[in-house]
């Protein structure tokens, strides 16, 4: 198994663009989990799904960032506009709930906004 | 919710001795605690985990230990080798929310001098 893939690995943007982060979990799994990791905040869980519905978001930090999860094998997280504080590694995770608690980590997404 | 609080933040130690890192909860019903290993600029990955029915696992040099009633866990790691060296994060189950949401402590970097 190719474990659980992110793309794009870095991204530099601009402040007030558009930043979309992908993710597709590990096959079979059912839960599907976003953090933000900063050296201040450590790692925050920004939401999670289960059977592609989103179960707490209650880490979104605010209105500009939105996740969807359209299947079980595809994730976005969505910033707009995007501002210099978002800056920060974003992992996405996946688990198989019910069967098996280990959360399996993706490689991540370091983003840096400008 | 769950609140996690990890100590100390960093640690650093001879190769060869033991290391100790300590963690405490404040939801006496979370039932699920593990510690993952992140390496610099790598992903967290799991390295041993501890559900509420028992106190002590150990899987080679590492182990891991929980005390229900003063709410806090401990991972012991003997016979430290370089490769130790890494940050070692704490986790608890939050079980207000889906029970797949876990709570992170802030982290533990290791040192470990050859």
């Amino acid at each position: 198994d190719a474990g659980v893939i992110q793309s794009p690995r870095h991204e530099v943007t601009e402040m007030g663009q558009e930043v979309t982060l992908r993710c597709k979990p590990i096959s079979g799994h059912n839960s599907l989990f976003w953090y933000r990791q900063t050296m201040m905040r450590g790692l925050e869980l920004l939401i999670y799904f289960n059977n592609n519905v989103p179960i707490d978001d209650s880490g979104m930090p605010e209105d500009r960032f939105s996740a969807k999860m359209p299947n079980a094998s595809f994730s976005t997280l969505k910033i707009q506009p995007s501002e210099p504080r978002d800056s920060a590694v974003y992992f996405c995770a996946s688990s198989l709930a019910g069967v098996l608690d280990e959360q399996y980590f993706g490689p991540g997404t370091r983003l840096t906004v400008t | 919710g769950e609140n996690v609080e990890q100590h100390p933040s960093t640690l650093s130690v001879q190769e060869g001795d033991s290391a100790v890192i300590k963690c405490t909860y404040s939801d006496s019903a979370s039932n699920y605690f593990p510690w993952y290993k992140q390496e610099l600029g790598k992903r967290p990955q799991l390295i041993i985990d501890i559900r509420s029915n028992v106190g002590e696992k150990k899987d080679q040099r590492i182990a891991v230990t929980l005390n229900k009633t003063a709410k806090h866990f401990s991972l012991h790691i003997t016979e430290t080798q370089p490769e130790d060296s890494a940050v070692y994060f704490c986790a608890s189950r939050d079980m207000n929310t889906g029970f797949q949401k876990l709570v992170f402590g802030t982290g533990t970097r290791l040192l470990v001098s050859p």
